[in-house]
């Protein structure tokens, strides 16, 4: 167990539906990060988060958007869902705003979209 | 922009034996930090090793050790004595100069380990 906790594990839904992916970062971690991992386009970083506040934005659709609150868990809401969007998505935190080495990452959210 | 080429889509290696995966990456920065994980079919990422731009020796966790030539811009991972477990895909990474938070990952090297 890393200690970063992503819920759901699997997720299946249609087409233009909306869902929201949890994150709880590890104990004493203030940052959190998303990934996504699709087979066509690999690892991308979407968004950080440093203590509740937007740090750095990637490769993230209009379409999505996230948030960290005030316990530190973060959310990544994904709306008018496309097959495209069907991905593996992580969430990783580490301590600080910067950092010497890896984070730690979650086990992921599996979306599939029908 | 930052870039990280892994050309060996696929790799095998015989229990035992020693493999090297390479990572070549591409960078203005002058600080930069490079990284290794490795992402077993099960799905999580395991982060194995890192090395930075101004570390002077090659960093080394346990069987696994980064093969850092900086002025060809390679960060290759070497793992001793491989065992079956450690099957997997591995991924290099790089964080780029001070200030940014995001690691940019290559498309990975499929390793199989044959008893």
């Amino acid at each position: 167990d890393s200690g970063v906790t992503q819920t759901p594990k699997h997720l299946i839904t249609a087409t233009g539906q909306r869902v929201t992916l949890r994150c709880s970062p590890r104990s004493g971690d203030l940052s959190v990060y998303w990934y996504q991992q699709s087979l066509d386009q690999g690892l991308q970083f979407l968004i950080q988060y440093y203590n509740g506040e937007e740090r750095a934005k990637g490769n993230i659709l209009e379409r999505f958007s996230a948030q960290q609150f005030p316990d530190l868990h973060s959310e990544l809401n994904l709306s008018s869902l496309e097959l495209g969007d069907s991905a593996l998505y992580f969430c990783a935190s580490s301590v600080g705003r910067d950092f010497n080495y890896g984070y730690t990452f979650g086990s992921g959210t599996r979306l599939t979209v029908v | 922009a930052q870039k990280i080429t892994q050309t060996q889509p696929g790799m095998f290696v015989q229990e035992k034996e020693a493999v090297t995966l390479d990572c070549t990456y591409d960078t203005s920065d002058q600080s930069y930090g490079l990284f290794w994980y490795k992402q077993p079919s099960s799905g999580e990422m395991i982060f194995l090793i890192y090395q930075g731009s101004y570390d002077e020796q090659n960093a080394t966790e346990g069987r696994y050790s980064l093969n850092f030539q900086k002025a060809r811009k390679s960060a290759n991972l070497v793992i001793s004595a491989s065992q079956l477990g450690d099957s997997a895909m591995y991924f290099c990474a790089m964080r780029p100069g001070a200030g940014s938070y995001q690691l940019t990952f290559g498309k990975g090297t499929k390793l199989s380990v044959i008893p």
